[in-house]
C-alpha cells in the first residue's frame, strides 16, 4: 500500500493522558499537513511541514498540541494533557513537488475519544 | 462566518435521481477541490478546478467552477448507493480550508 498511513485508527483516552498518533506520508511528497475534524464539520488545518521543517501552525493549535517530522519522513503529533474537546478524528495529508494546487492525499485519520 | 459555505448540508435523495451540491466562497476562488469521506475514514480527491469555466467528469460526476460567482457545483447523475457520503469542498494553494460538507444519502 503505498498511500497515507495513519496509526492508530482508534484511541480512547483518559483525560489528562498524553497521546500520540503517526502519519507515513506518500514517500515522495515532501509536504505533510495535520488536520483535525469534528462531526458534522469540515477538516480544519492545524499544522504543515516541508520537509522536516514546520512551516505553519494554526491558532488550533494550542500549546499542548506537538508535531514533529524529524528526518523530512514519518510525522507525529503529540496532544499532552487531553480534555474532552480534543475528542475528534485527526487527518494527516501529504503532497509532493515543487508546485502548488496539487491535490492532497489523506490517511484515513485517527479518531480520538478522551473519556 | 465560514469561508466556504456548502449547501445543502445534507441530502436524501432516490436512487437514479439527479443531484447538485454547491460550495460558494467568501474570498476569490484561485483553485476549488472536491473530495468525497465516508463516514469515520478519510478523505478521497475527486476533482480539482483551477479556472473561470473550468468543468471536470468523473464517471456520473460533474465539477463546474463559477470564479465571477465564487462558486462551484458538484453534479451527480443517475444516482447510485455508492454516491453516498459526505461532500467536501476545499481551496487553498498550501494548506486547504474547507466548507462544512454536504451529507448525501441516497435511497434504494
Amino acid at each position: 500500500d503505498t498511500g497515507v498511513s495513519q496509526n492508530p485508527r482508534h484511541k480512547i483516552t483518559k483525560r489528562g493522558q498524553n497521546v500520540t498518533f503517526r502519519c507515513d506520508p506518500i514517500s515522495e511528497h515532501n509536504r505533510l499537513y495535520w488536520y483535525r475534524q469534528t462531526l458534522g464539520q469540515g477538516p480544519e488545518f492545524l499544522t504543515y511541514f516541508q520537509n522536516e521543517a514546520q512551516l505553519e501552525k494554526s491558532r488550533l493549535l494550542s500549546d499542548r498540541f506537538s508535531a514533529e517530522r524529524p528526518k523530512g519522513s514519518f510525522s507525529t503529533l503529540e496532544i499532552q494533557r487531553t480534555e474532552q474537546g480534543d475528542s475528534a478524528m485527526y487527518l494527516c495529508a501529504s503532497t509532493g513537488g515543487s508546485t502548488v494546487n496539487t491535490e492532497a492525499f489523506f490517511g484515513q485519520g485517527t479518531r480520538l475519544t478522551v473519556v | 462566518s465560514q469561508e466556504l459555505e456548502q449547501s445543502p448540508q445534507s441530502l436524501i435523495v432516490q436512487e437514479g435521481k439527479n443531484l447538485t451540491i454547491n460550495c460558494t466562497s467568501s474570498k476569490t476562488l484561485y483553485g476549488l477541490y472536491w473530495y468525497k469521506q465516508k463516514y469515520g475514514e478519510g478523505l478521497i480527491f475527486l476533482m480539482m478546478l483551477q479556472k473561470g469555466g473550468e468543468e471536470k467528469s468523473h464517471e456520473k460526476i460533474t465539477a463546474k467552477l463559477d470564479e465571477k460567482k465564487q462558486q462551484s457545483s458538484l453534479h451527480i447523475t443517475a444516482s447510485q448507493p455508492s454516491h453516498a457520503g459526505i461532500y467536501l469542498c476545499g481551496q487553498g494553494a498550501q494548506k486547504l480550508v474547507f466548507g462544512q460538507g454536504t451529507r448525501l444519502t441516497i435511497n434504494p
